[in-house]
């Protein structure tokens, strides 16, 4: 298995520039779900899914779109890209019933200029 | 406590010591508690997850304790070496089993 997979590993993007993030899994897993990692914040979850057609967001949504069209995988959209949004992305999966532990992928670095 | 929280900050030590950090979160409606290790430029490894009160985790030279009516956890390293240097992160499924919360973690740093 792959895990979970995540492209591309860095991206430099210009203000207003509009992109997606991409998340795989091999795992069967059917939550689904994104962070953001800054210095002194942690990790925040911007959205998840727990399952294929079903997204929900988390603390840190806005500016950041998704979906969920497959088990496999779940794309994460800037719409309108901000400085403020210049961050390492996590993406993670894990079953929903039988155990809550969390595989992460690589994470992307992601800089707006 | 709404969130979840790390203490200490940052933590120093010399080979061979050994060092605990807590986690606080909240104990309401409490679900899951989760402990992980975190070296720079890679992604978050899972070390333990907790479900039970009183629960004791243990892998290695690392082990993790749980308290889920007074909401905290602890978790301890026996003689640290130099690649247990790492951020510790621990999160919480609180009130719903769909958002892990995380604290910003414990960033150990162990020396010769």
């Amino acid at each position: 298995n792959a895990g979970v997979t995540q492209t591309p590993k860095f991206q430099v993007l210009k203000t207003g520039q509009s992109m997606t993030l991409q998340c795989a899994q091999d795992m069967n897993h059917e939550y689904m779900s994104w962070y953001r990692q800054d210095p002194g914040m942690g990790l925040r979850l911007i959205h998840y899914s727990v399952g294929a057609g079903i997204t929900d967001q988390g603390e840190v949504p806005n500016g950041y779109n998704v979906s969920r069209s497959t088990t496999e995988d779940f794309p994460l959209r800037l719409l309108s890209a901000a400085p403020s949004q210049t961050s390492v992305y996590f993406c993670a999966s894990r079953r929903v019933r039988d155990s809550y532990e969390q595989y992460f992928g690589p994470g992307t670095r992601l800089t707006v200029t | 406590i709404l969130n979840v929280e790390q203490s200490p900050q940052s933590l120093h030590v010399q080979e061979g010591d050994s060092t605990n950090f807590t986690c606080s979160f909240p104990s309401s409606n409490f679900y899951a508690l989760h402990w992980y290790r975190w070296e720079t430029a890679k992604s978050p490894e899972a070390l333990f997850v907790m479900t039970l009160n009183g629960d004791e985790k243990k892998k290695g030279r690392i082990s993790a304790t749980l308290n889920t009516k007074e909401g905290y956890s602890y978790l301890y390293i026996k003689g640290s070496q130099p690649e247990d240097s790492a951020t510790y992160l621990c999160a919480s499924y609180t009130g719903t089993a769909s958002k892990l919360t995380f604290g910003t973690g414990t960033r150990l740093q162990v020396t010769l």
